[in-house]
């Protein structure tokens, strides 16, 4: 089976732009998960997306939102980049079934740079 | 608000030597105890997980250690490899796929 992949794996925009990464999960997996990694605030939790429909979100501004579509890919877009959101995007896919945790399985990342 | 807290930041084992790694956890809505590897460039990979009902799990030479009424956790590699360099990730989880994570620790296996 392919792992999750994640489009682009590296981005450089500047301070005022959008952005839009890609999750593509693994075949069968009904839920995607985003995470952002920095240095200073480790690994944290933007969100969760199940059936196409937000099920859980981080403690993140507005700026961050996201979606899924009927096939299970997910996009999360950010506007108006601020510096500090210069970060890795983790996306992480689970089967999601009965609603139970289930294992979660990470995408490569996508680096974005804001200058 | 840091809910898992993870010790040390860092450790330097010995090839062949026991490498320990810390947690503790202060929400006790956690219902699944999952600990990530990851390597330089990738993703983190999970490595082993445990449930709260149960107080230790071994897979190969990992093994996860859980006191409920500590609220802590740890993850022993034992026979620790230059291979298992990395930087090892506890987390916690609850309300579904909603993973806390604590702050990292980066290991080095000396050859």
């Amino acid at each position: 089976k392919a792992g999750v992949t994640q489009t682009p794996r590296y981005l450089i925009k500047t301070r005022g732009q959008q952005v839009t990464l890609s999750c593509s999960p693994i075949s069968g997996h009904r839920s995607v998960s985003w995470y952002q990694q920095t240095p200073g605030q480790g690994l944290q939790f933007l969100f969760e997306y199940f059936s196409e429909t937000q099920r859980n979100k981080g403690n993140f501004p507005g700026r961050f939102s996201g979606r899924q579509f009927s096939n299970s890919r997910s996009e999360m877009n950010v506007s108006t980049l601020e510096l500090g959101d210069s970060a890795l995007y983790l996306c992480a896919s689970s089967p999601r079934t009965g609603g139970a945790y289930n294992e979660q399985f990470f995408g490569p990342g996508t680096r974005l740079t804001v200058l | 608000q840091q809910q898992v807290k993870q010790s040390p930041q860092s450790l330097i084992v010995q090839k062949g030597g026991i490498s320990i790694i810390n947690c503790a956890y202060e929400n006790t809505a956690f219902d699944y105890f999952p600990w990530y590897q990851q390597f330089p460039g990738k993703g983190p990979a999970l490595l082993i997980a445990i449930r709260p009902d149960v107080s230790e799990k071994k897979e190969g030479r990992f093994t996860i250690s859980f006191n409920k009424s500590a609220k802590q956790f740890s993850l022993h590699i034992m026979d620790s490899q230059p291979g298992d360099s990395a930087t090892y990730f506890c987390a916690g989880n609850n309300a579904g796929n909603m993973l806390t994570f604590g702050g990292g620790t980066r290991l080095m296996v000396k050859p």
